[in-house]
C-alpha cells in the first residue's frame, strides 16, 4: 500500500516549455486534489476532483489543466510554464466527496519545479 | 476570499504544552476544522479533525468555540520531534473552496 504517489519529484523547466506532473492513489478515494506550495506558505488549492470524471477549479487554477485518468489517477500539465509556476506541488487524495475537509486528506511526497 | 489567519511562528521548550491557534472568520457552516503538521521536504500530515467544542486523539486536542470563528490545536508536553509547521484546514463558504491557514512554525527547543 504505498498511498498517495507522485512522480517526478523534481524537474527543471525552461519557460514556455509544457509538462506533465502523475498522481497516483491506491486507497480507492474518491477526491484528488492538486495544491502548490510556493517558499514559506501555504498550500493553495488549484484544482480538485470530487470523483472519476469530474474536476473543478480550486484557489489558484490559470496555467494549469487536470485530468481524472480514473479513479487512481489525477494529472496536471503545464502546458506553457512560466518562472511564477516555480513550486512544489502537492497531490492528496481523500475518501470523502469534494472540497469538504471533513475528510482526512493523504499527500504525496511532491514535485519541486524550477521553471527558468 | 475569506482569509485564514495562524501566527507565523512560536518557540517552546520539551515538555511544555503549546496551543496554536487560527482563525477563520468565513467558515462554511457545514464544515469540519482539520489541523495538518508538515516537516520539511515531506507533504502535509493529518493531525486532528473537529466540528465544534472539543476533539482529543492521541497526539492532540482540539477546541473550537461555539461561533466556530477560530479553533485552537493544543499539544501536550512537546518533544523535539514535534518541530514542524502546523496548518488549519477549513471551508470557505463565500467561494466553496477549501483554504489553508498560512502556517506555524513551531520550534521545540531542548
Amino acid at each position: 500500500n504505498a498511498g498517495v504517489t507522485q512522480t517526478p519529484k523534481f524537474q527543471v523547466l525552461k519557460t514556455g516549455q509544457s509538462m506533465t506532473l502523475q498522481c497516483a492513489q491506491d486507497m480507492n478515494h474518491n477526491s484528488m486534489y492538486w495544491y502548490r506550495q510556493d517558499p514559506g506558505m501555504g498550500l493553495r488549492l488549484i484544482y480538485y476532483s470530487a470523483s472519476e470524471g469530474t474536476t473543478d477549479k480550486g484557489e489558484v487554477p490559470n496555467g494549469y489543466n487536470v485530468s481524472r485518468l480514473n479513479k487512481r489517477e489525477f494529472s496536471l500539465r503545464l502546458e506553457s510554464a512560466a518562472p511564477s509556476q516555480t513550486s512544489v506541488y502537492f497531490c492528496a487524495s481523500s475518501e470523502g466527496y469534494g472540497v469538504n475537509p471533513g475528510y482526512e486528506q493523504y499527500f504525496g511526497p511532491g514535485t519541486r519545479l524550477t521553471v527558468t | 476570499l475569506a482569509k485564514t489567519t495562524q501566527p507565523i511562528s512560536m518557540d517552546s521548550y520539551e515538555g511544555q504544552e503549546v496551543n496554536i491557534t487560527c482563525s477563520h472568520n468565513n467558515i462554511a457552516t457545514n464544515d469540519y476544522i482539520t489541523w495538518y503538521q508538515q516537516f520539511p521536504s515531506q507533504g502535509p500530515r493529518f493531525i486532528i479533525q473537529g466540528y465544534k467544542t472539543k476533539v482529543t486523539n492521541e497526539v492532540a486536542s482540539l477546541f473550537i468555540p461555539a461561533d466556530r470563528k477560530s479553533s485552537t490545536l493544543s499539544l501536550p508536553r512537546v518533544s523535539l520531534s514535534d518541530t514542524a509547521v502546523y496548518y488549519c484546514l477549513v471551508g470557505d463558504s463565500g467561494t466553496d473552496k477549501l483554504i489553508f491557514g498560512t502556517g506555524t512554525r513551531l520550534q521545540v527547543f531542548p
